[in-house]
């Protein structure tokens, strides 16, 4: 089925792993975006990517890095995992006449 | 600031009445779009409705309708005739104009139906 998909669904970390998350879209979208998402936050923008090639800071940018690998990708990297990135994740890709899709999400626990 | 203000973080309806979920925004950007997405348990988000700024009527999708008042800056979402599967969160977001896409999102109100 078309759509988002990432991985992994479930991740857990140490304190000061690194992991990356993966995210591909087969709908040809331009612009593609990582969330997170915690309780009573609602989901908040890390990173978009409005075209294969560019990538910007969203509202939390802070202890995350993207990469925009091609038009089908875009993964979230987390350097040194602490327990404030405990979260749900999800990427979500759009196409400004079609809308927003978003992949089923990761849910990161940092220990 | 908080561009998208959702101030009910719960709400309880009977089964088959009406319920109405409160969305607030704040833009400067005259072309804009205002989006309501479901999440269930299951976690996965679920578009329901999508309202522009220039758009003249109401957007309605099934039992979803968009209240859109737009000098009060408000998109509130009106469910009618809930059911019991439309116990979930719910999810109010913007996306201005401009070069970018970015879809900033409320904190969400989560909605429980009771028989």
């Amino acid at each position: 089925n078309a759509g988002v998909t990432q991985t992994p669904k479930f991740q857990v970390l140490k304190t000061g792993q690194s992991m990356t998350l993966q995210c591909a879209q087969d709908m040809n979208h331009n612009s593609m975006y990582w969330y997170r998402q915690d309780p009573g936050m609602g989901l908040r923008l890390i990173y978009y990517s409005a075209s294969e090639g560019t990538t910007d800071k969203g509202e939390v940018p802070n202890g995350y890095n993207v990469s925009r690998l091609n038009k089908r990708e875009f993964s979230l990297r987390l350097e040194s995992a602490a327990p404030s990135q405990t979260s749900v994740y999800f990427c979500a890709s759009s196409t400004r006449d079609l809308g927003y899709t978003f992949g089923s999400g990761t849910r990161l626990t940092v220990v | 600031a908080q561009k998208i203000t959702q101030t009910q973080p719960g709400m309880f309806v009977q089964e088959k009445e009406a319920v109405t979920l409160d969305c607030t925004y704040d833009t400067s950007d005259p072309s804009y779009g205002l989006f309501w997405y479901k999440q269930p348990s299951s976690g996965e988000m679920i578009f329901l409705i999508y309202q522009g700024s220039y758009d003249q009527q109401n957007a309605t999708e099934g039992r979803y309708s968009l209240n859109f008042q737009k000098a009060r800056k408000s998109a509130n979402l009106v469910i009618s005739a809930s059911q019991l599967g439309d116990s979930a969160m719910y999810f109010c977001a913007m996306r201005e104009g401009g070069r970018t896409d970015k879809l900033i999102f409320g904190t969400g109100t989560r909605l429980q139906v009771f028989p």
